[in-house]
């Protein structure tokens, strides 16, 4: 099956730094969408983006489904920033997303 | 966006019982949803796809005996987790799609602990 690949895995950043989270999937695909997993386990919708690029205020996610990849930057991090930041993938022809490893990211004041 | 509702966000049951999990769709239409399992520290894994008027389709692995799905109506799904024991504790997340849509909106997610 599919390969949905996160990087870094853990991200550490002082209040105000930029970051840039990148996922990494090994077939092509025809829905990709990023999501904030918040600390108590809520999965908020970041952006639906299976190629281009996208700007949402302090976010913004360029996917580049030729090489496979997507790239999600995070500018003038907050504290609430903090979570798990997943990607996820849909094949042609299948209904159900395949979630990447994640990328958990801790914003310290 | 879309909302998708998800009860309870939290329940304790002791082994042997059998817990049921709710996932509806407030604004739209779903014929198809989603539910999935997440361990602590790691991320979401598809258990099985929920089909409106029909039987769900199951990943590989997990026991359509255990966890039953229902999908009655076009806002409502629901997993029940039969004859519960401690390693079933874990994070249940449902998902759905509005028809016709390709982005996913997620339930609140449900922590079972089974003691």
């Amino acid at each position: 099956g599919i390969q949905v690949e996160q990087s870094p895995p853990d991200l550490i950043l002082q209040e105000g730094a930029n970051s840039t989270l990148r996922c990494n999937f090994s077939d092509s695909v025809n829905n990709l969408q990023w999501f904030h997993q918040n600390p108590w386990g809520q999965l908020i919708n970041l952006f639906y983006i299976p190629s281009g690029t996208k700007q949402n205020g302090r976010l913004s996610a360029t996917t580049v489904a030729t090489e496979r990849y997507s790239l999600l930057y995070i500018s003038s991090s907050q504290t609430t920033d903090s979570g798990v930041y997943f990607c996820a993938v849909r094949l042609g022809g299948f209904q159900k997303l395949v979630f990447g490893t994640g990328t958990r990211l801790l914003v310290s004041p | 966006g879309a909302v998708v509702s998800q009860h309870p966000s939290r329940v304790i049951c002791k082994s042997g019982t059998s817990v049921k999990i709710e996932c509806r769709s407030l604004d739209f239409q779903a014929t198809t949803m989603f539910w999935y399992r997440q361990f602590p520290k790691k991320s979401l894994m598809l258990m099985a796809t929920s089909n409106e008027g029909s039987k769900a389709t199951y990943e590989q692995g997990v026991e359509k005996d255990k966890f039953l799905i229902n999908h009655a109506s076009l806002t409502l799904s629901t997993l029940t987790v039969t004859s519960a024991h401690p390693e079933d504790s874990s994070f249940y997340i449902c998902s759905a799609r509005p028809n016709g849509n390709t982005e996913a909106f997620f339930g609140q997610g449900t922590r079972l602990t089974v003691v």
